[in-house]
């Protein structure tokens, strides 16, 4: 199993400009999760998805963020207009809980963004 | 408040010694309780998981649960210098859909 693959890695844009993340979740994998994390603010819940169909997004900053997931194997993270104080490491984590038990959260290793 | 309070370190140990890392809660409703550890630049992994009160061993590493005192632990023996990372609880109710709550994560450094 490859595990949660995100990408890009590094991203490097101009305030204004449109950001795509993506994530491919772990096969199987019913539930996919986008954090944030800051040196000063951590780890943030942004949204996530149970079965494809977004749940709970309040952790979403503002209208410039949308996330979207067509299909099972993939999500992705859209901020437009990104700002420079959006920069940040985005991580996408996926889980299954059979019968209910939460067994906690396989992560991606993230897409490091910084705008300009 | 927060909901779960974790002291950020950093946390400095010689190579060998015995660490005890923390976290504090306030909602009584988690009963599933992680921890997970981050190496620079990459995601977290989780390293433990219990479910409710008690004690869990692995290797080197032991995770306590204090329900009663909203309080728990994970220890590392015999620490090595590999064991340097972010190490962050994690919590959640029981049988919940919601998402994990996360610690603000303690910094080790393990020197040689």
């Amino acid at each position: 199993d490859a595990g949660v693959i995100q990408s890009p890695r590094h991203e490097v844009t101009e305030m204004g400009q449109e950001v795509t993340l993506r994530c491919k979740p772990i096969s199987g994998h019913d539930y996919l999760f986008w954090y944030r994390q800051t040196m000063m603010r951590g780890l943030e819940l942004l949204i996530y998805f149970n079965n494809n169909v977004p749940i709970d997004d309040s952790g979403m900053p503002e209208d410039r963020f949308s996330a979207k997931m067509p299909n099972a194997s993939f999500s992705t993270l859209k901020i437009q207009p990104s700002e420079p104080r959006d920069s940040a490491v985005y991580f996408c984590a996926s889980t299954v809980r059979p019968g209910g038990r939460n067994y906690g959260y396989t992560f991606g290793s993230g897409t490091r963004l910084t705008v300009v | 408040q927060k909901e779960v309070e974790q002291d950020p370190g950093p946390l400095s140990v010689p190579e060998g010694a015995i660490v005890s890392l923390n976290c504090t809660y306030s909602n009584s409703a988690f009963q599933y309780f992680m921890w997970y550890r981050q190496y620079s630049r990459k995601g977290p992994e989780l390293l433990m998981y219990t479910y409710s009160s008690g004690n869990k061993e692995d290797g080197r590493f032991t995770a306590q649960v204090d329900k009663s005192s909203k309080y728990i632990s994970l220890f590392i023996r015999d620490s090595q210098p590999s064991d340097s990372a972010t190490y962050l609880c994690a919590m959640s109710p029981s049988g919940s859909a919601r998402q994990l709550t996360f610690g603000s994560g303690t910094q080790l450094t393990v020197l040689p």
